[in-house]
């Protein structure tokens, strides 16, 4: 099952601020964060695992509810750079691999 | 020096026909990976090897087989191509385990059959 994000898409002018969403239906024990530019490859942003730890960009902030199965992306003071489309990977107790969300388009205009 | 890649960049080719994709990664990472992003942007994984070992095929069809000569190359070679089978495919490579490691991605390779 995907981890569903929300919003699907979002507008932004520079220096405003987002708040991404992942869903899953699944228990997890970790969530990664990725962007992804037109035409380019996903590129990570940070992980954060059960029990608090975090690993990541010191620009980027994220938090992750173990018991509600979600995970937010905070992006502040948007710049033009963070345009794309954002995807939260999902890891499950018992598995080996990251399942994807289905992604948040973000596109932040001068 | 680039951290994964991949070739081809682009394929285009006829239905029915058999085509390779090539990946290598340079940062003496153990686990490889396979992903399809199809035309909605959805990032589906598809193979894991470890140590040149299998460790994640996500029923994919059989027309589909990774190979691992060591472990910093992972390829994908795909039989009697089809329609569905268009997309963009991303190798990837991690330090360990998939859940708890960053994921460094290629360039990714866009196929087109036509």
């Amino acid at each position: 099952q995907q981890p569903v994000q929300s919003p699907q898409a979002v507008i932004l002018r520079e220096g405003e601020d987002a708040v991404i969403n992942c869903s899953s239906s699944k228990a997890l024990y970790s969530v990664h964060w990725y962007r992804q530019k037109h035409g380019e490859a996903p590129v990570f942003l940070m992980i954060l695992l059960k029990g608090g730890e975090q690993k990541g960009h010191e620009k980027i902030s994220a938090s992750f509810n173990e018991k509600k199965q979600q995970s937010s992306l905070y992006l502040t003071a948007s710049q033009l750079s963070y345009s794309g489309t954002y995807f939260c990977g999902t890891g499950a107790g018992g598995t080996n691999k990251l399942i994807f969300g289905t992604g948040t388009l973000l596109a932040v205009q001068p | 020096d680039t951290a994964v890649s991949q070739t081809p960049k682009y394929l285009v080719t006829q239905m029915g026909n058999d085509k390779s994709i090539k990946c290598e990664q340079n940062l003496g990472h153990d686990t490889m990976y396979w992903y399809k992003q199809d035309s909605k942007k959805f990032l589906k994984i598809m193979f894991s090897y470890n140590n040149k070992e299998l460790i994640i095929n996500e029923t994919v069809p059989n027309r589909f087989s990774p190979k691992s000569p060591d472990k910093a190359h992972l390829n994908l070679h795909i039989n009697s191509l089809e329609l569905g089978d268009s997309a963009v495919y991303f190798c990837a490579s991690s330090l360990g385990l998939a859940g708890v490691n960053e994921q460094f991605f290629g360039p990714g390779t866009r196929l087109t059959v036509l």
